[in-house]
């Protein structure tokens, strides 16, 4: 079985832009889970979803937003990007059952300048 | 809202000395799973406990989960070179999976 996949691996945006991050999980996934990483904070739960609709949120700003698609692929949005926006963006799926364990992609680096 | 503590932050070993990292949850969990991230590599699943005072062994490695179900700890025994990571232990209440900061471990051999 493939892995979970995310693109891009890395990313250069400047502060204002808006950037678009994708995750395809493992096939008969359907839930994925996003997360950011940064060092000292360890990992910070943004948001999953299940089914196309949004299941937990973290306590993130509504810059930060995702969607599913029936597919069970998923994007995570940051707009109006922030210097503290940098950070590695892990991606995660799983069956979606409270005790199915995570399956992380390889992330995607995103430097903000 | 709920936390799940997780120490020491950063531990360096001898290479054969014993590594225990401790997880501490604000809240009772109904399961509790362990991660580990190699440098510049992705969080990897190791075990999830469910019971209370499960003890579970994958090799030199000994998980426990606390009879309230508020803790667990990972303990390394004689630890290796190719043990060096993040350990990140990661809390279920309700839906939300809620991860610790983690624990770093270097080894020196």
């Amino acid at each position: 079985k493939a892995g979970v996949t995310q693109t891009p691996r890395y990313l250069i945006k400047t502060r204002g832009q808006q950037v678009t991050l994708s995750c395809s999980p493992i096939s008969g996934h359907r839930s994925v889970s996003w997360y950011q990483q940064t060092p000292g904070q360890g990992l910070q739960f943004l948001f999953e979803y299940f089914s196309e609709t949004q299941r937990n949120k973290g306590n993130f700003p509504g810059r930060f937003s995702g969607r599913q698609f029936s597919n069970s692929r998923s994007e995570m949005n940051v707009s109006t990007l922030e210097l503290g926006d940098s950070a590695l963006y892990l991606c995660a799926s799983s069956l979606g059952e409270n005790s199915s364990p995570l399956h992380f992609g390889n992330g995607t680096r995103l430097t903000v300048t | 809202g709920q936390q799940v503590m997780q120490i020491p932050q950063y531990q360096h070993v001898q290479e054969g000395e014993d590594f225990t990292t401790y997880c501490n949850s604000s809240t009772t969990l109904s399961n509790i799973q362990w991660y580990k991230q190699r440098p510049g590599g992705h969080p990897v699943f190791l075990i999830q406990l469910v019971k209370s005072g499960e003890v579970k062994k994958q090799k030199r490695l000994t998980f426990q989960f606390g009879e309230a179900k508020k803790n667990s700890s990972l303990h390394i025994t004689a630890t290796q070179t190719t043990d060096v990571g993040t350990y990140f232990c990661a809390g279920q209440a309700g839906t939300a999976l809620i991860f610790g900061k983690g624990t770093t471990l270097s080894v020196s051999s």
